[in-house]
This record gives structure tokens, C-alpha cells and sequence, in this order.
């Protein structure tokens, strides 16, 4: 299974709702992402967890939250969005952190009304 | 100077053509480098990667990395109409973060 799922598919929330975005991957791999990506743009990076720890946090926001609950979940809450923060959010995964070989999920189509 | 370049396109090509698709950087210390491809409303799909100089070939695709002038390129022979999609170079830097390009948007034509 090389697979990494996310869902919700497609996601729209006011501003005052709070949801979450799930990814789960089921290859072994012990480093987990959250991207963001606008349209026409490359994904961003926003957290990684390595080793269900959080390692890299690239001074996103308070309004999205990230949890690990173990080494093949990773989710992502979202409280108080802004329609800037409209976007596709990626989750991916890879062997060990470093960064190579990642395989991404489909990703969560989210838009903030 | 970005660390990575690549343009953006759109690159239009037709059915059967050679496509080349480049990109320049920055950082002559830079050892990984990686081509996804990513079609419209799904995420980027690992397509070739490639440690130091010199080619990888995989099928019709050939990924080519010259660290003597900072340009790798990406060339895909005999294109087919579901190559069309955004094609994203992605160099691993030295602190392991990964740097992407800024995609270039390839169509090809029946």
C-alpha cells in the first residue's frame, strides 16, 4: 500500500466553525507533512512531524493545529479561518524526515466563507 | 536570486513531441533533486529522482541534472495526452527541507 488518504475530499467552513482534516498512511513511514497549496502555486510547507513529534512548525498561524496521534494519523485543526486561508492542504509522508521521496495524499480542497 | 527557477509556462506541445523541462539553482551544494508531476486537483506524484549529476531514465522520461551550471531538466519522449499536468522540480537543501520550483504547466495536444 503506497496510498496516503486524506478526508475529507472537499471541506467549507464560516469563520467561526472549527474542523479537522485526517491523513493516514499505513507505509511504515515515520515522518508525516502538512502543505499548503494555492492555486497555480507549489505547496508550501507548514509542519513536520518526525517520529510523532512535532520538528518543524514554519511559523504558521495558531488557527490551524496539528496532531499526531500516532505514527500513521495525522490531523489538522482548524478554528477561527480566514477566506485567505482558503486553499488545497496536502498531507504526505516519507521514511524517515529527511525530506526525499515524499508521497502526498489527494489532498482536502478547503474553502473559508 | 530564488534558489530554484522554473518556468512557469504554459508549454504546449503536440501528441508525440520530446518535451524538456528545466529549472536552474542557486546552491552548488545541493545533492537531491527530484521531478513530481501533479495533475489538476490531486497531489504531486514522486516521477524521478536523482542523487549528484548525470541521467536517470525511466521509460520515456529522463531526468538530468548538471551541478557544473546549476540546471536540471526533465525530457519525456513520445508525450501522450495524459502527460498534461504541472510538472514540479524539488531540490532537497542541505537541511533537508525540500525547495520547490514553481511549476511549469505542460499540455499536450491529440
Amino acid at each position: 500500500d503506497t496510498e496516503v488518504t486524506q478526508t475529507p475530499k472537499h471541506l467549507v467552513m464560516g469563520m467561526t466553525n472549527k474542523k479537522s482534516l485526517k491523513c493516514e498512511q499505513h507505509m511504515g513511514h515515520r515522518a508525516m507533512y502538512w502543505y499548503k497549496q494555492k492555486a497555480k502555486k507549489p505547496p508550501e510547507l507548514m509542519f513536520v512531524y518526525s517520529y510523532e513529534k512535532l520538528s518543524i512548525n514554519e511559523s504558521v498561524p495558531s488557527r490551524f493545529s496539528p496532531e499526531c496521534p500516532n505514527s500513521s494519523l495525522l490531523n489538522l485543526h482548524l478554528h477561527a479561518l480566514q477566506p485567505e486561508d482558503s486553499a488545497l492542504y496536502l498531507c504526505a509522508s516519507s521514511q524517515d524526515g529527511r525530506g526525499e521521496k515524499l508521497f502526498f495524499g489527494s489532498g482536502t480542497q478547503l474553502s473559508v466563507l | 536570486q530564488k534558489e530554484v527557477e522554473q518556468d512557469p509556462g504554459p508549454l504546449s506541445v503536440p501528441e508525440g513531441a520530446i518535451v524538456s523541462l528545466n529549472c536552474t539553482y542557486s546552491n552548488s551544494a545541493f545533492q537531491y533533486f527530484m521531478w513530481y508531476r501533479q495533475y489538476s486537483r490531486k497531489g504531486p506524484e514522486l516521477l524521478m529522482y536523482t542523487y549528484s549529476s548525470g541521467n536517470k531514465e525511466d521509460g520515456r522520461f529522463t531526468a538530468q541534472v548538471d551541478k557544473s551550471s546549476k540546471y536540471i531538466s526533465l525530457f519525456i519522449r513520445d508525450s501522450q495526452p495524459s502527460d498534461s499536468a504541472t510538472y514540479l522540480c524539488v531540490i532537497e537543501s542541505n537541511t533537508g527541507k525540500l525547495i520547490f520550483g514553481q511549476g511549469t504547466t505542460l499540455q499536450v495536444k491529440p
